[in-house]
């Protein structure tokens, strides 16, 4: 299984730091995707990240690809309360294949 | 979350019951999915369904029953859940394509939260 596995399983910040998630796999992948989820709500798209690129951007996300080590971190820049949600990695190994989903970080973010 | 609609948003059943979840997209993708969410696992793929046919049944147990009419319905059908099946159900659409061509995003509806008593 390719199953990412997101580091720390939660994490608790104030207002205005940054955040920093991190997401190992398995095996070799086409693409590596991060999804948000409110609480008992569906995810949403955050940010797509594919085998070739090494570093996005996305208003104050940043995430970060490392193919030889098989991770990924995603950074949140200036967190806000309204970014209080599980964070969870995705991937694929091909471009039509279903996503593959870790566990998830949740952050906490306190005001 | 427009875009893929689920309903019943909660849904508590009984063993011996039959429901069906339903899930509509609006995106104009041909790919659709289950997925389940427990708590403390990660999300399991349950269905996946290209052009409405299904192409990956993830050793789900008989007792769930999917149905894909069209492109834009997917639909999943319960009967005789065990307490151990109560979860988050999630359906996502795609765009998939046969050349490679597709969207690797996924987009999800809101979740069916569904209690087995």
């Amino acid at each position: 299984s390719q199953q990412g596995e997101e580091d720390p399983q939660a994490l608790s910040i104030q207002e205005g730091e940054n955040a920093t998630m991190n997401c190992s796999y398995k095996t070799s992948i086409n693409n590596l995707q991060w999804y948000r989820q409110n609480s008992g709500r569906g995810l949403v798209h955050l940010i797509l990240i594919r085998s070739n690129e090494r570093e996005k951007h996305s208003g104050r996300l940043r995430v970060t690809l490392d193919t030889s080590k098989k991770s990924s971190s995603l950074l949140i820049t200036a967190s806000r309360a309204a970014d209080t949600a599980s964070y969870f990695c995705a991937t694929a190994s091909s471009g039509n294949t279903p996503l593959v989903f870790g566990k998830g970080t949740r952050l906490s973010v306190i005001a | 979350e427009t875009g893929v609609t689920q309903t019943p948003r909660h849904l508590v059943m009984g063993m011996t019951n039959k429901k069906s979840l339903k899930c509509e997209q609006h995106l104009g993708h041909n790919a659709m999915y289950w997925y389940k969410q427990s708590a403390k696992k990660p999300l399991e793929l349950m269905f996946v369904y290209n052009f409405k046919e299904q192409t990956e049944n993830n050793s789900v147990p008989s007792r769930f029953s999917p149905e894909c009419p069209n492109s834009s319905h997917l639909f999943l059908h319960l009967h005789t859940l065990q307490p151990e099946d109560s979860a988050l159900y999630l359906c996502a659409s795609r765009q998939y394509g046969l050349a490679g061509e597709g969207t690797d995003t996924q987009y999800f509806g809101p979740g069916t939260r569904l209690t087995v008593l």
